[in-house]
């Protein structure tokens, strides 16, 4: 069964600091990874999608890199700002039977970052 | 263009009562997913429909079932309640099977009382 988490379960830094969030998976067997990000009583957004034959994407400040091997993925948030501030979610979608895919979130690092 | 919508947006029922959400996905989208978020399990994988069919099933009791209309629209029904389906329910939509983003609408906050 497929477990993905996320360390440190949550996380403060001053305005404009780099840093970065990390998501690990025990299967590698895995379809794509999704980041996403949650604000207070919403729903997700979707921040990047990584196919698992592609290494890393971009958009804007956020960088997601993915090691499948050692099941492992990063989310690089750049020059960091408190509209920032949510929890960070990532998904790994996997074969979960024949025909059948599934898609399991870690727990999620709430991130806060202090002006 | 809509984002995905779900209604209603808070709910209130009792044990036993039955219940059903509603999810429009985003125009021209085609797969629609079902999630349940509380606080102590986190997101978990309701199922997937895709053109009317269910691809994917997570590891829910039978209480909980879906449908995928012709338009795309889906619902997700929940018989017998239990104080413990009080959750976050969640629909994502996307454009293709499996391989695309998933955008998520705000959810259905359901209360079990």
């Amino acid at each position: 069964k497929q477990e993905v988490t996320q360390i440190p379960a949550a996380l403060s830094v001053p305005e404009g600091e780099n840093l970065v969030l990390n998501c690990s998976f025990t299967d590698s067997a895995i379809y794509n990874l999704q980041w996403f990000r949650q604000d207070p009583g919403k729903g997700l957004t979707s921040l990047l999608l990584i196919q698992s034959s592609q290494r890393e994407q971009t958009s804007g400040r956020l960088n997601a890199s993915l090691d499948k091997s050692s099941g492992r993925s990063t989310l690089y948030i750049a020059a960091s700002q408190p509209g920032d501030s949510a929890t960070y979610l990532c998904a790994v979608r996997q074969v979960h039977g024949a025909g059948s895919y599934q898609l399991t979130f870690g727990k999620g690092t709430k991130l806060s970052v202090i002006p | 263009k809509a984002g995905v919508t779900q209604t209603p947006r808070y709910l209130i029922k009792t044990r036993g009562q039955q219940v059903t959400l509603s999810c429009s996905p985003i125009s021209g989208h085609r797969s629609v997913s079902w999630y349940q978020q509380t606080p102590g399990q986190g997101l978990q994988f309701l199922f997937e429909y895709f053109s009317e069919t269910q691809r994917n099933k997570g590891n829910f009791p039978g209480r909980f079932s879906g449908r995928q209309f012709s338009n795309s629209r889906s619902e997700m029904n929940v018989s017998t309640l239990e104080l413990g389906d009080s959750a976050l329910y969640l629909c994502a939509s996307s454009l293709l099977y499996i391989t695309d983003t998933q955008y998520f609408g705000p959810g259905t906050r359901l209360t079990v009382l």
